[in-house]
């Protein structure tokens, strides 16, 4: 089965500051896709950023970009430039390319709060 | 696109009663999931249908939970004869086949008293 673990629970940061959110993974797989989502009190979960496995370049997203390591099994966000209103949950999380569902496993998340 | 939508957006009840939550997924996807996320925790996948066919449903989905898309459009998540452990936000998604990016809603939190 596969796991993902974010070990940092809540992290703050001041507005305009760079912050990293860290991930990890656990699969036997080779195929599989990586997101970040972002849950804000809304509470609406929003695709942030996504990575498929078989690419070596990082995704990037405007002012997101991820540091995918394949043989780490570490899939880490940054946050440049950082604004209030990413302020947030945010959640790793991980997708089998296979025929049928397309399950996401999710990790326990990190809650980001931006200074003024 | 409106996106998808979910209601109520609250629901508050007792232990026992039974409850129904309904899911519109965006018009054109086929793939409709439900997951349960618990306070502090990442959310849980319990099913997923493509159009009108239930494919598959977590160990998590107790007997007590059932769930329909009778015309592979809008789904419905019942529970029957609730319990305290129930309380949680039901997240509903949606997503075209082959398409690997999944739409969610904004949740309906339900709490059992």
């Amino acid at each position: 089965a596969q796991t993902v673990t974010q070990s940092q629970p809540e992290m703050s940061v001041q507005e305009a500051e760079t912050v990293t959110l860290s991930c990890t993974y656990d699969t036997s797989e080779s195929n599989y896709y990586l997101f970040w989502y972002k849950q804000p009190p809304s509470r609406q979960m929003i695709l942030v950023i996504r990575q498929e496995a078989y690419k070596q370049q990082n995704a990037t997203e405007n002012r997101f970009s991820v540091n995918f390591q394949k043989a780490a099994k570490s899939f880490s966000l940054k946050i440049s430039d950082s604004q209030l209103g990413d302020t947030a949950m945010y959640f790793c999380a991980f997708m089998l390319i296979i025929q049928g569902a397309q399950k996401l496993v999710f990790g326990q998340g990190t809650r980001l709060t931006i200074n003024p | 696109d409106t996106g998808v939508s979910q209601d109520p957006r609250h629901k508050i009840t007792k232990r026992g009663q039974n409850v129904t939550f309904r899911c519109d997924p965006i018009s054109e996807h086929n793939r409709l999931y439900w997951y349960r996320q618990t306070l502090g925790q990442g959310p849980e996948f319990l099913t997923y249908f493509q159009n009108e066919a239930q494919l598959e449903k977590s160990r998590l989905l107790s007997d007590r939970f059932s769930a329909e898309r009778p015309k592979g459009s809008f789904s419905t998540l019942e529970i029957q004869r609730t319990e305290q452990g129930d309380s949680a936000m039901y997240l509903c998604a949606s997503s075209a086949i082959h398409n690997e990016k999944l739409f969610f809603g904004s949740g309906t939190q339900l709490s059992v008293l």
